[in-house]
């Protein structure tokens, strides 16, 4: 399945560095989003993107900043991290018409601050 | 807030059937599904419930009771490959999806 792709899949930093998230879409949806899993716990929802614009930020800490260059590519950019934000990082799309818009996810990007 | 639950585990025999309950409290609804993610992997689309009732898709079928808000997912003819986790997520806005924590299935022989 390569609908929804991510880069890269593995990232280890340390807290002062700077790295970038990058998710593309292959299915011509209209909205992206960014997932945080931790172990055991719901995934959160952090960012919604449809037809490019910012529509949902969910009180997510300024160390994370998304952009969405066009509706096919998202980036989670990444800058003074803290331990407890390692977890797994889901981005997903959606075609977003009237009620239904299933959201299809990509392999997730693992990430692991020291 | 947003209130899914769903039981952290499930074990059970390959060939026998299996249901994952899951509860809800949200502040609205636009639907419910369920999606399955295997360790290290995405999780995939697996079923959407908007109205009361059942939803059959092969061998796994998926039900919807809105005024208990009540879901599950019945998996038959398990295979070792459903050993995965189980999420259910409730749509209660026009992007938003509130999850559950997963329920793990663990098949065995």
């Amino acid at each position: 399945e390569t609908g929804v792709t991510q880069t890269p899949r593995h990232l280890v930093m340390g807290m002062t560095n700077k790295k970038s998230l990058k998710c593309e879409q292959h299915l011509g949806h209209n909205a992206m989003y960014w997932y945080k899993q931790s172990a055991k716990k719901p995934l959160e929802l952090m960012f919604v993107y449809s037809l490019e614009e910012r529509v949902e930020n969910n009180s997510v800490p300024s160390r994370f900043s998304p952009e969405c260059p066009n509706s096919s590519h998202l980036f989670l950019h990444l800058h003074t991290l803290q331990p407890e934000d390692s977890a797994l990082y889901l981005c997903a799309s959606s075609q977003v018409e009237g009620h239904t818009d299933t959201q299809y996810f990509g392999p997730g990007t693992r990430l692991t601050v020291l | 807030g947003q209130n899914i639950d769903q039981p952290t585990e499930m074990t059970a025999t390959e060939g026998a059937i299996v249901q994952i309950n899951c509860t809800y409290q949200t502040s609205g609804f636009n639907g419910l599904f369920w999606y399955q993610q295997h360790a290290g992997e995405a999780p995939t689309f697996l079923s959407y419930n908007v109205l009361d009732g059942l939803e059959e898709k092969g061998r796994f079928s998926s039900f919807l009771s809105r005024s208990k808000g009540y879901s599950y997912l019945l998996l038959k003819e398990l295979q070792m490959k459903d050993s995965a986790s189980y999420l259910c997520a409730v749509r209660d806005g026009d992007y938003k999806l509130s999850f559950g924590a997963g329920t793990t299935v663990t098949v065995r022989a």
